[in-house]
């Protein structure tokens, strides 16, 4: 799977948009880029996966440029439930090697 | 729909036993993923298991080992514990249907600490 880079950490103000970006310039195309959450010692919860097009759902929308090396996810109104470490993943859904590999992520600190 | 299920939520361990851990996927998922997740080495993976077989394994010692039954449940042990087995263990459950985008839905874990 290709490597992601994320920045470290972020703030973001109660009510505003918040607006996570990742690299993954050796993304191959085959694969699809996964965002998950993790809140502190619960299982990662699964928010939104795209391949190429932009996607939305009830909990956030996923920005896939052109070239497909970056994308963003965006809390059109983050909460303080939103705080939460960020993984964005890109993976093959197919074949033997299939599984996520996580990198460190982004910190998301949601302030009231 | 129930989410994934765990069993234990919690456990405490000596050094040199060995422990069993339970995944209860969601109903109609066939595929269940194991990872284990410390401080130090973040999120990895463990294995894979689809149709009572495993299909993917991670870069773990042979202490730790699964098994999945004809309902799709499935069990991970690690023998001969080890003060680094201290860790979050994560079961994720997939359809694993052909065609279609496969996302993983993870259960809340079982936090393992080895004394």
């Amino acid at each position: 799977d290709a490597k992601t880079t994320q920045p470290t950490s972020m703030d973001c103000a109660e009510g505003r948009a918040a607006n996570l970006p990742c690299n993954h310039s050796t993304i191959s195309g085959n694969e699809y880029v996964y965002w998950y959450r993790q809140i502190h010692s619960q299982g990662p919860q699964y928010i939104i996966h795209g391949l190429k097009n932009n996607e939305t759902n009830e909990m956030a929308s996923l920005i896939i440029t052109e070239d497909r090396k970056s994308s963003t996810l965006i809390l059109p109104h983050a909460t303080l439930r939103d705080t939460a470490v960020y993984y964005c993943i890109v993976r093959v859904v197919s074949g033997s090697a299939r599984q996520l590999t996580f990198g460190s992520g982004t910190q998301l600190t949601v302030l009231p | 729909k129930a989410g994934v299920t765990q069993t234990p939520r919690y456990l405490i361990k000596t050094r040199g036993q060995q422990v069993t851990l339970s995944c209860s996927p969601i109903s109609g998922h066939r595929s269940v993923s194991w990872y284990q997740q410390t401080p130090g080495q973040g999120l990895q993976f463990l294995f894979e298991y689809f149709s009572e077989t495993q299909r993917n394994k991670g870069n773990f010692p042979g202490r730790f080992s699964g098994r999945q039954f004809s309902n799709s449940r499935s069990e991970m042990n690690v023998s001969t514990l080890e003060l680094g087995d201290s860790a979050l263990y994560l079961c994720a459950s997939s359809l694993f249907a052909s065609g279609i985008t496969d996302t993983q839905y993870f259960g809340p874990g079982t936090r393992l600490t080895v004394l």
